[in-house]
């Protein structure tokens, strides 16, 4: 299984919106709503943002949002915050019941 | 409070075995399946294997089969990882991971340990 793509790193200014693409395959993302991001601080465990593509757990801000289109999911984060600044990975569910995960993306708050 | 402890990492040598475990509370431990996702030094998360909830089901990512087993102790809430034949690509930060209820209908990781660091070198 291949890993999800994403983008190496996106960055922007505090109070901007910002959005990781994460591409896959009809057997992963395309297939299944599925799909759930983590962030991960330096040192830290991953946490869980979002998950089946567009829902957020409790305790999570609003300002953290997802969507999907065909093989290509995003996440988008509205007025960044300096507490944003971390890797973000999103993962999906995939035809061979188990998960993959994408290549990370390094989040820079300007 | 849900937790997951890790444990068990260590420096081995190539072609060395090794046990991790992670130790789990708060939660009913044998309702759950659970998977192991490595993160070699610097580098992305990748996912390694996974067992059902009363250990029937296991499936184990093409990198690691035929080397790593994974069982779980549900009278003792443990799930464990049994890493024999290790290779320098192995050196990672190993972490267990709980999925969410599968009655829920969804498919992704709510809990996470904070991780155990395998690192294979001579």
């Amino acid at each position: 299984q291949s890993a999800l793509t994403q983008p190496a790193s996106v960055s922007g200014s505090p109070g901007q919106s910002i959005t990781i693409s994460c591409t896959g395959t009809t057997s992963d993302v395309g297939g299944y709503n599925f799909v759930s991001w983590y962030q991960q601080h330096p040192g830290t465990a991953p946490k869980l943002m979002i998950f089946d593509v567009s829902n957020r757990p409790s305790g999570v801000s609003n300002r953290f949002s997802g969507s999907k289109s065909g093989n290509t999911a995003s996440l988008t984060i509205s007025g960044l915050q300096a507490e944003d600044e971390a890797d973000y990975y999103c993962s999906s569910y995939t035809s061979s019941s188990t998960y993959v995960f994408g290549t990370g993306t390094k989040v820079t708050v300007l | 409070e849900v937790q997951l402890v890790e444990s068990g990492g260590n420096l081995v040598q190539p072609g060395g075995s090794l046990r991790l475990s992670c130790a789990a509370s708060g939660f009913t431990f044998s309702s759950y399946w659970m998977h192991w996702v490595r993160q070699a030094p610097g580098k992305g998360l990748v996912w390694v294997s996974r067992i059902n909830s009363d250990g029937s089901i296991i499936s184990y990512a093409d990198s690691v089969k035929g080397r790593f087993t994974i069982s779980r102790d549900n009278a003792k809430n443990t799930l464990y990882l049994q890493m024999n034949s290790l290779r320098a690509e192995d050196t990672a930060v190993y972490y267990c991971a709980r999925e969410v209820l599968r009655s829920s209908g969804s498919h992704h990781f709510d809990y996470w340990g904070q991780g155990t660091l395998v690192t294979v070198s001579s």
